[in-house]
């Protein structure tokens, strides 16, 4: 049982380039999410889905897009990144969106755009 | 505008003794509250939750309180351990129509606990 892996988990971009970053989970969950963790900001939503084909606008969905084709996957593409674009891009899901809230994390993918 | 605050960037304490991480939150629909904690170079982990209608839970050495009054919660660490040292994220949610389950964090508060 992997849980949620991330690929890849670092990656150097220049600016106008495009990119995917792949989230896989092991675990039978309806939910996942896209965060990105700068200095000093914590962790802000990006996009999310609460299900196979489905998915919405986080805090801060500009410059980003999302596709749950199957439930185990959730795909965040760069069409053209920037350099503000340089963070560390966590993937998480959970089960239910009820309960206890608890979302498990993959270990991040660091991405620096030049 | 940030809902959730953790104003201390940064805390040291000796190994053994009480570590009180805090945060503050302003949105009043928020009725669920976690702390997770993150390595470098890892994933945040989550720790310890509480809900709304509780004003305190407990886990082993770590602790949430929470004060819906003030809009505050804390985090004690009884006693402090060196492996304690991390950054610690609070998070709120609600779980209201919108059932999204997502999550809004703080900052992050760095801790350190020395030897």
């Amino acid at each position: 049982n992997a849980g949620v892996t991330q690929t890849p988990k670092f990656r150097v971009l220049k600016t106008g380039q495009s990119m995917t970053l792949l989230c896989a989970q092991d675990m039978n969950h309806e939910y996942m999410y896209w965060y990105r963790q700068d200095p000093g900001m914590g962790l802000r939503l990006i996009h999310y889905s609460v299900g196979e084909g489905t998915t919405a606008k986080g805090e801060v969905p500009d410059g980003y897009n999302v596709s749950r084709l199957k439930k185990q996957n959730f795909l965040l593409g760069l069409e053209s990144a920037a350099p503000s674009q340089t963070s560390v891009y966590f993937c998480a899901s959970r089960f239910l969106a009820g309960g206890s809230g608890t979302q498990y994390f993959g270990p991040g993918t660091r991405l620096l755009v030049l | 505008d940030q809902q959730v605050k953790q104003n201390s960037p940064s805390l040291s304490v000796q190994e053994g003794r009480i570590s009180i991480l805090n945060c503050d939150y302003t949105n009043s629909m928020f009725d669920y509250f976690l702390w997770y904690k993150k390595y470098p170079a890892e994933g945040p982990t989550f720790l310890i939750s509480i809900s709304s209608i509780k004003d305190k839970n407990e886990d082993g050495r770590f602790t949430v309180f929470l004060n819906k009054s003030a809009k505050h919660l804390s985090l004690h660490i009884v006693p402090s351990q060196p492996g304690d040292s991390a950054v610690y994220f609070c998070a709120a949610t609600s779980h209201g129509s919108s059932n999204t389950g997502k999550l809004i964090f703080g900052q992050g508060t760095t801790l350190q606990v020395k030897p």
